[in-house]
């Protein structure tokens, strides 16, 4: 019944490495997004997908590269993983031209 | 560029005490405005919406907030506030495509039992 899910919720990692991170909705809606909140709360959209199509990004470094395999996912791949990515990422999705998103639990990355 | 100035960074409240967080905007286009809650260790949760019509959009909870065009404010109200309030609340403006939130700092709301 979870409208949109995150996988992992917790992901602790070295820097270096590689990660990913998966979402999925179930609300038919055709549009994704992926936000960065860091330590002190502030949220800011990193990148936005309508129907399986890049259409906002927002000036992240090209180590994060988000694919959408259908309009149910979309998933963040993190390439040589810094201190600064640790943050909680959090999915959301919509309707295209409606507004309100709805958000997934987040996944909290610690990179150490 | 839109943006959304959250002037209040803490609040902390004793039970039954009145809320109002303010929220400033700075958008050209259309305005299409939100408020999102999120308790602690949760994710974001939709708390209300303005789109057009009534300025004063009350939301769930008991939450209100009321849009003021020439004040470009979009403040929230609770008269009443109880301890599982407890959490941040974020305001958020909409772009004219649809397809952009862009977020104020959030405000940490701590209601003391």
């Amino acid at each position: 019944d979870t409208a949109v899910s995150q996988t992992p919720k917790y992901l602790v990692t070295q820097m270096g490495n590689d990660k990913s991170i998966k979402c999925e909705q179930n609300l038919g809606h055709d549009t994704m997004y992926w936000y960065k909140q860091d330590s002190k709360k502030f949220l800011k959209i990193m990148f936005s997908y309508n129907n399986k199509e890049l259409i906002i990004n927002e000036t992240v470094p090209n180590r994060f590269s988000p694919k959408s395999p259908d309009k149910a996912h979309l998933n963040l791949h993190i390439n040589s993983l810094e201190l600064g990515d640790s943050a909680v990422y959090f999915c959301a999705s919509s309707q295209y031209g409606e507004g309100e998103q709805y958000f997934g639990p987040g996944t909290r990355l610690t990179v150490t | 560029a839109q943006s959304v100035s959250q002037h209040n960074h803490h609040v902390i409240l004793s039970e039954a005490a009145s809320l109002e967080l303010g929220c400033n905007y700075s958008y050209g286009g259309t305005v299409n405005l939100f408020w999102y809650v999120q308790y602690p260790g949760q994710h974001l949760q939709l708390l209300l919406k303005y789109f057009s019509g009534d300025p004063l959009v009350k939301g769930i909870k008991g939450f209100e907030a009321e849009f003021i065009k020439s004040k470009f404010s979009f403040n929230l109200r609770k008269p009443s506030v109880q301890w599982s309030d407890t959490a941040e609340y974020f305001c958020a403006v909409l772009n004219n495509a649809g397809n952009m939130l862009t977020f104020g700092g959030g405000t940490r709301l701590m209601v003391k039992p």
